[in-house]
């Protein structure tokens, strides 16, 4: 299966500072990553879907502003938690798409921590 | 709007049993359903998919069903061991999107 990496795999920042995560496909060209959100003893949330050139398409209920995805090239997508406020603190897990049959595949995560 | 639903939340059974893992959703109109293993703090490893159109797939000591008239998915996990211990998360493909809508997850431990 396709790898994916995730950076950082944790990170702590103080209340309203900017934080960005970076998915990396190591072994495919993804058009299409996705950015998923789990709070502790939940499950996993979609964010956005993010295709690579064009904007990012978020769930309802997500902030675009404050979350900022960038998807410039088919290796890398980012995620940037903008002016984070403790209630931001979850895992971030992003994955990349392979098409509307195939499975996706999950980077390790990112445990953001916002004091 | 898409629901999934696990039960149980969490299972505690002892090292060798044979287990059932349920997954319901309300929407039968997918793509296909994934079964997910999620250790603590880790990113997720697909176990099992099924296409809309299949009722079973298997994969060493695990099966997984799928009656999507129902609305219902089991995971079979036989003979059980401590490794097994994990998070499982059951996950519909949205025909029509490719969106993953997951569920709460059944926390599992297996007893040595």
């Amino acid at each position: 299966g396709a790898v994916v990496s995730q950076h950082p795999s944790w990170v702590i920042c103080k209340s309203g500072t900017s934080v960005k995560i970076e998915c990396r496909s190591l072994d495919f060209q993804a058009t299409t990553m996705f950015w998923y959100r789990q709070f502790p003893k939940q499950s996993l949330m979609l964010m956005a879907t993010s295709n690579e050139g064009s904007k990012a398409t978020y769930e309802q209920g997500v902030e675009k502003d404050k979350f900022l995805i960038n998807h410039a090239s088919l290796t890398l997508s980012t995620l940037t938690v903008t002016s984070a406020h403790p209630e931001d603190s979850s895992f971030y897990i992003c994955s990349e798409g392979q098409g509307f049959t195939d499975t996706q595949y999950f980077g390790p995560g990112t445990r953001l921590t916002v004091l | 709007k898409q629901e999934v639903t696990q039960i149980p939340a969490a299972l505690s059974v002892p090292e060798g049993e044979n287990l059932v893992l349920n997954c319901s959703f309300t929407d039968s109109a997918i793509y296909n359903l994934q079964w997910f293993r999620q250790d603590p703090g880790k990113g997720l490893t697909s176990l099992l998919l099924i296409q809309s159109s299949q009722r079973e797939q298997t994969s060493g000591r695990l099966n997984a069903s799928l009656d999507k008239s129902s609305g219902r998915s089991t995971l079979y996990i036989a003979a059980s061991q401590p490794g097994d211990s994990a998070t499982y998360l059951c996950a519909v493909n949205l025909q029509g999107a490719q969106k993953l809508v997951f569920g709460q997850g059944t926390r599992l431990t297996i007893n040595p």
